[in-house]
């Protein structure tokens, strides 16, 4: 166990609809990363925080959007849900440039 | 081109085999290579963290990198049906700023008792 939790385990939308997904870090970890996996893919970076700010971002549109709270918890939001949006989401916690540990992962299908 | 480049597999063998698993890259950047283990609707569990070339070792795992020819290995000996699972290889370029980590898409592994 990494300590990393996500919540939900598993979740339907509608295209065109927002969902939001949620990740509480490893205790005294203050980097949070946001990945998506497709089926068969590798995880794809979506963004970092560090301490509350935005440290960097993948090849992903405005429309994923995220947060990091004081107590090291993060979202990810996505507006206007497409069908390829259909994926494993997967954050990971660490120190700041140091090994990332996952979390489980929330299933999202997009219909 | 893909910036890491990984077998899908899948990769089947006899319990007790030695598995051998490699991944390509092309970003001369890198410098952080780790080997992930994810089991089925599950997250990635880190095996192996290396830096740089050179080889290290963590009971039956063992990771080689040889950044001359941007080429990363885990060897698996005496492999054990539990280490069923997809293997994939990540690395990312340094420890400042985003760190993120670039995926192969894994390679399948079944180890058949």
């Amino acid at each position: 166990e990494t300590g990393v939790t996500q919540s939900p385990t598993h979740l339907i939308k509608t295209r065109g609809q927002q969902v939001t997904l949620r990740c509480s870090s490893q205790s005294g970890h203050n980097t949070v990363s946001w990945y998506q996996q497709a089926l068969g893919q590798g995880p794809q970076f979506i963004f970092q925080y560090y301490r509350e700010e935005e440290n960097g971002r993948g090849n992903f549109p405005p429309r994923f959007s995220g947060l990091q709270f004081p107590n090291y918890s993060s979202e990810l939001n996505v507006n206007a849900l497409e069908l390829d949006d259909s994926a494993l989401y997967l954050c990971a916690s660490s120190l700041v440039g140091d090994e990332q540990y996952f979390g489980p992962g929330t299933r999202l299908t997009v219909t | 081109q893909k910036e890491v480049e990984q077998d899908p597999g899948p990769l089947s063998v006899p319990e007790g085999a030695i598995v051998s698993l490699n991944c390509t890259y092309s970003n001369s950047a890198f410098q952080y290579f780790m080997w992930y283990r994810q089991y089925s609707r599950k997250g990635p569990e880190l095996l192996m963290y290396t830096y740089s070339s050179g080889n290290k070792e963590d009971g039956r795992f063992t990771a080689q990198v040889d950044k001359s020819s941007k080429y990363i290995s885990l060897f698996i000996r005496d492999s054990q049906p539990s280490d069923s699972a997809t293997y994939l290889c990540a690395m990312s370029a340094g420890r400042t700023g985003a760190n993120n980590l670039f995926f192969g898409t894994g390679t399948r592994l079944t180890v058949i008792p």
